[in-house]
């Protein structure tokens, strides 16, 4: 149980496009979704933490109007990337959580920005 | 310092050994405490959740929290070379954790 799925795994895109990647709980209803960033050899970075049908909450830092998340539902939640640059580039993990239980995180996505 | 410190290693250990992960935290509102195991990659995978002080144990998995420590540890017991990854202590004082604190995560290697 509480399986997160994420996809794509891995993209790989031009500067200046964007890019979305979505992520979804799919044995369990989230009630907040959260997104988080890691550099290589790095602990997870919390980005932003959602709730179905509300806005997202943002850490200080975090630019809402370049990474923008939607939480259309409780099953799922995307985060775009908007015109991506190579700064941009590391690995976005999303987790989910229902009611008092623990996260449960998705396998990642590897952007790569070229 | 760090509001949760957690020994980077690389920690090399040969299959079979008892491995022992410890996290120090400094954050006296901290009740609920997690181990996650991180492959090379994939995103961290849940492997223990505990509250407030006391043991846990999960097959070979056993988790402690010490609260007048502010010390928490994982043992793994007949450490498997499947075993090699990272391993983050998160730690959070709501209820299990709308604001995770993680630790920097230790690398274990199981050599067979």
């Amino acid at each position: 149980g509480a399986v997160v799925s994420q996809h794509p795994s891995w993209v790989i895109c031009k500067s200046g496009t964007s890019v979305k990647i979505e992520c979804r709980s799919l044995d369990f209803q989230a009630t907040t979704m959260f997104w988080y960033r890691q550099f290589p050899k790095q602990s997870l970075m919390l980005m932003a933490t959602s709730n179905e049908g509300s806005k997202a909450t943002y850490e200080q830092g975090v630019e809402k109007d370049k990474f923008l998340i939607n939480h259309a539902s409780l099953t799922l939640s995307t985060l775009t990337v908007t015109s991506a640059h190579p700064e941009d580039s590391s690995f976005y993990i999303c987790s989910a959580r229902q009611g008092g239980q623990p996260q449960h995180f998705g396998d990642g996505t590897r952007l790569s920005i070229l | 310092q760090k509001e949760v410190e957690q020994d980077p290693g690389p920690l090399s250990v040969p299959e079979g050994a008892i491995v022992s992960l410890n996290c120090t935290y400094s954050n006296s509102a901290f009740q609920y405490f997690m181990w996650y195991r991180q492959y090379s990659r994939k995103g961290p995978e849940l492997l223990m959740y505990t509250y407030s002080s006391g043991n846990k144990e999960d097959g070979r998995f056993t988790a402690q929290v010490d609260k007048s420590s502010k010390y928490i540890s994982l043992f793994i017991r007949d450490s498997q070379p499947s075993d090699s990854a990272t391993y983050l202590c998160a730690m959070s004082a709501d209820n299990a954790g709308n604001m995770l604190t993680f630790g920097g995560g230790t690398r274990l290697m199981v050599k067979p």
